[in-house]
């Protein structure tokens, strides 16, 4: 079935240093959607990327999906301490059948 | 507005048990997803519901199952439980059906523990 990787599974930055947060899938998705959870919290929608190479920006934050429309990147530059928590990529398949498939997420920590 | 509405918050069930989740979504959102997360990893997608009519189900056996009623509100409902069915229970709701691309609104979960 398909599946969404991601990688890596932890990173632990300096405060001020970068950060980035990779996902691929197996299969075409129709777009890829990244949430952020606080730890103890839920899930939070950040954004979604829909077409071929699309490059988003939220202020310190850059969210790319590749050409081929099966792998995406999550960029924070200068990281904060309010960024901690884990960063899960979501990926949606075409079709009917229009379910999330989330990767594993990356969890992030940050020292001050 | 209300966002999604998750009860109860936490659940404490035995073995061999059933148990029945509930989910209120955003006002006019009609579709709403169901996902099992447990510690540690990404949510499981479980069930997803657009006009009442079933749109999606994951790899979970039969006993879990769900409704949406006509208010388009949600149950979760898993029979049988197991210890590894111990988890975060998560709603999620979205404006518009499969098709359409919007991002999902998740509700606050369900803590599901079973001993």
């Amino acid at each position: 079935g398909q599946q969404v990787m991601q990688i890596p599974q932890y990173q632990h930055v300096q405060e001020g240093e970068d950060f980035t947060t990779y996902c691929n899938s197996s299969t075409t998705l129709s777009n890829i959607q990244w949430y952020k959870q606080r730890p103890g919290g839920h899930p939070v929608f950040l954004i979604q990327l829909v077409k071929s190479g699309e490059v988003k920006k939220q202020k310190r934050l850059t969210f790319q999906f590749g050409e081929a429309k099966k792998n995406s990147s999550l960029h924070i530059t200068a990281t904060q301490t309010t960024d901690v928590g884990t960063y899960f990529c979501a990926g949606k398949k075409g079709g009917s059948q229009g379910n999330l498939i989330f990767g594993k997420g990356t969890k992030l920590s940050v020292k001050p | 507005d209300a966002g999604v509405t998750q009860s109860p918050t936490h659940l404490i069930k035995t073995r061999g048990q059933h148990v029945t989740l509930r989910c209120s979504p955003i006002s006019g959102h009609k579709s709403v997803s169901w996902y099992q997360q447990v510690l540690g990893q990404g949510p499981q997608f479980i069930f997803q519901y657009y006009e009442k009519e079933e749109r999606g189900r994951g790899n979970f056996p039969d006993r879990f199952s769900a409704r949406q009623f006509p208010n388009y509100s949600s149950e979760l409902n898993v029979n049988a439980l197991l210890l590894g069915d111990s988890a975060l229970y998560l709603c999620a709701s979205s404006l518009a059906g499969p098709l359409a691309n919007y991002g999902y609104t998740f509700g606050s979960g369900t803590r599901l523990t079973i001993v």
